[in-house]
């Protein structure tokens, strides 16, 4: 069965570090997301990203962040000079219409 | 805006029997889809099930079943026959399904414990 994959499954960097998190999603979906949770908290949105540009972000995804699907394959998450609160989950996430959204198994991102 | 609310921070069942987890929401939007998503200790989030606004019939995956009822605006998660494996923090979201690319809203989760 068809699966998103994330790499790497944890990343430890330290504050002020550049990071790019990974994802392949599903093949034939479309539409691709970023979400992220801190610990014990719940899920939050990022960024959505359709026809290679954002189609949605929330107030979380500033400057700092970018994404971008350098190839027909790869979907990235960049967080430019990473701050200790952004230590969280980050699940990539993929879709092919509006009934579905399968989530990667997350990347860890600790930061010191 | 959408906001989901789950208001059992805990929940407990003995293996075998039936458990509800409780959803409620709130949007403007006239369609929306409901999910459920089960996320083990391991971390991974795994869809469950989904029930969009205008489905007529509730929707059915396996041993879960989703209980819809549109006027109350909930949409409460039925693991029929518990087992051990089912213990773990289960989500409910919504998405807005008037575009593809919507994103989903979180509620805070359920943490579910199998008793043997």
């Amino acid at each position: 069965e068809p699966e998103v994959t994330q790499t790497p499954s944890h990343q430890v960097t330290q504050m002020g570090q550049e990071v790019i998190l990974r994802c392949v999603p599903i093949s034939n979906h479309l539409y691709f997301y970023w979400y992220r949770q801190i610990l014990g908290q719940k899920v939050e949105f990022l960024v959505s990203f359709y026809n290679n540009e954002i189609s949605e972000k929330s107030e979380i995804f500033d400057d700092q962040f970018s994404v971008e699907r350098p190839d027909g394959s790869n979907f990235t998450l960049k967080i430019r000079s990473t701050k200790l609160e952004d230590s969280a989950m980050y699940f990539c996430a993929s879709s092919e219409s509006s009934r579905t959204q399968y989530f990667g198994p997350g990347t860890r991102l600790t930061v010191l | 805006a959408q906001k989901i609310t789950q208001t059992q921070p805990g929940m407990f069942v003995q293996e075998k029997e039936a458990v509800t987890l409780d959803c409620t929401y709130d949007t403007s939007d006239p369609s929306y889809g409901l999910f459920w998503y089960k996320q083990p200790s391991s971390g991974e989030m795994i869809f469950l099930i989904y029930q969009g606004s205008y489905d007529q019939q509730n929707a059915t995956e396996g041993r879960y079943s989703l209980n819809f009822q549109k006027a109350r605006k909930s949409a409460n998660l039925v693991i029929s026959a518990s087992q051990l494996g089912d213990s773990a923090m289960y989500f409910c979201a919504m998405r807005p399904i008037h575009t593809n690319a919507g994103k989903s809203t979180f509620g805070d989760g359920t943490t579910l414990t199998v008793k043997p």
